[in-house]
């Protein structure tokens, strides 16, 4: 089956710095690739997804980039705020295959 | 919307005992899934439920888990004889049908002694 990695189980900035988080993936019939965010002492919420059928999606802060040939995704935040701390978590499912494969997860601080 | 519901949120059992957890997915979600969170593990999937139908059961294990949809409103994960080893947080999460944005529920928190 897939098998998504998070190298970086801790990652720590600066408010108002960029953060990156990168994720690999095994298969290459993997064609949806999500994140999600956990804030401390809550459950899982979808932020931002793309699909194999292009490299780059914005949504305001966030932007995801995949890299198909290296079989590697990230998420890209701008401007980071104290409330973009939590863990987040990418994930990876193939086509006609709903179930998603998450990777361990990253924990994101932003320092005041 | 009250979201996805799971219950209990907390759950303590003594070894070898059953437990039985609760999940409602949100109303008109005709995908359901489990997932279980450890810090060693991370987040695995379990099973998955399609229009109340399973689906693929292909990350449960074998012997003492099952998991039922006897109607569109609610789900059960059941663990015969609970292990220590079972100690995690139980998420379930509902969707239109798809891996798309997947709700999550608050999550069971099973702790077995």
């Amino acid at each position: 089956g897939e098998k998504v990695e998070q190298h970086q189980s801790t990652l720590s900035v600066r408010e108002g710095d960029s953060a990156v988080i990168n994720c690999t993936y095994t298969d290459t019939a993997s064609s949806y690739f999500p994140w999600y965010k956990q804030e401390a002492g809550k459950s899982l919420h979808f932020v931002i997804d793309i699909r194999s059928n292009v490299d780059r999606k914005q949504s305001q802060r966030l932007t995801v980039l995949l890299d198909k040939k290296a079989k590697r995704f990230s998420l890209h935040i701008t401007a980071t705020q104290p409330e973009d701390s939590a863990i987040y978590f990418c994930a990876a499912s193939m086509p006609n295959y709903n179930v998603l494969y998450f990777g361990s997860g990253t924990k994101l601080t932003v320092e005041p | 919307n009250a979201g996805v519901i799971q219950t209990p949120r907390h759950k303590v059992t003594g070894k070898g005992q059953e437990a039985t957890l609760w999940c409602e997915p949100i109303s008109g979600h005709s995908a359901v899934f489990w997932y279980r969170q450890t810090i060693v593990q991370g987040l695995e999937f379990l099973t998955y439920f399609r229009n109340q139908a399973p689906i693929d059961d292909s990350g449960m294990p074998k012997e003492r888990f099952s998991a039922q949809m006897p109607n569109q409103s609610h789900s059960t994960l059941k663990i015969q004889s609970t292990q220590p080893q079972d100690s995690a947080v139980y998420l379930c999460a509902s969707s239109l049908g798809g891996a798309e944005t997947l709700y999550f529920g608050s999550g069971t928190r099973l702790t077995v002694l």
